[in-house]
């Protein structure tokens, strides 16, 4: 059974900070692994998708690493804003055959002007 | 505007009562997928279809739980005898055919049980 686990739980930093949000998963055997940003009270945005065959995804300021070998990937959010002030989620899709997500916790991240 | 929409947003309702959720999933996505969430965590998967067919339910899903997709394209999620515990984000996403990862997800229902 895939488990996914997100340090730090929350994070607070000055505007224009770089940062590094973590993900691990026990299950190496993953299919895809996702980053989704989460606002209060709302539904999930997906950020950036890794395939299995993949090593990272980068979309603006936003970079995303695979290691499967370890079992971790990271969010590398550079410059940030108070705009991205949200929940980030880490999803590590594991062999199932129908798509059903194994979400971390997520790691709540304030950023502060 | 051609995204994911669940109905209601928010829903209270008082302990042993019955409540029921709507998804509206992508038109063209044949694959829909039930989320919970609760507070401070991620979302947990309930249940998915393909098509009218339910394929596969988690145990979270205990009998009390059922969801239906009667002609393919909505679904509703039902509770019967609610209890404190049921509180909680209740997420549909869909998906299209021949990519089941590439999950577009509702606003989602808040759910407080009193």
């Amino acid at each position: 059974k895939q488990e996914v686990t997100q340090i730090p739980a929350a994070l607070s930093v000055p505007e224009g900070e770089n940062l590094v949000l973590n993900c691990s998963f026990t299950d190496s055997a993953i299919y895809n692994l996702q980053w989704f940003r989460q606002d209060p009270g709302k539904g999930l945005t997906s950020l950036l998708l890794i395939q299995s065959s993949q090593r990272e995804q980068t979309s603006g300021r936003l970079n995303a690493s695979l290691d499967k070998s370890s079992g971790r990937s990271t969010l590398y959010i550079a410059a940030s804003q108070p705009g991205d002030s949200a929940t980030y989620l880490c999803e590590g899709g594991g062999g199932t055959s129908y798509g059903k997500l194994t979400f971390g916790q997520g790691t709540i991240l304030t950023v502060h002007p | 505007d051609t995204g994911v929409s669940q109905d209601p947003r928010h829903k209270i309702t008082k302990r042993g009562q019955n409540v029921t959720f709507r998804c509206d999933p992508i038109s063209e996505h044949n694959r829909l997928y039930w989320y919970r969430q609760t507070l401070g965590q991620g979302p947990e998967f309930l249940t998915y279809f393909q098509n009218e067919a339910q394929l596969e339910k988690s145990r979270l899903l205990s009998d009390r739980f059922s969801a239906e997709r009667p002609k393919g394209s909505f679904s509703t999620l039902e509770i019967q005898r609610t209890e404190q515990g049921d509180s909680a984000m209740y997420l549909c996403a869909s998906s299209p055919s021949g990519s089941r990862y590439e999950q577009y997800f509702g606003p989602g229902t808040r759910l407080t049980v009193t």
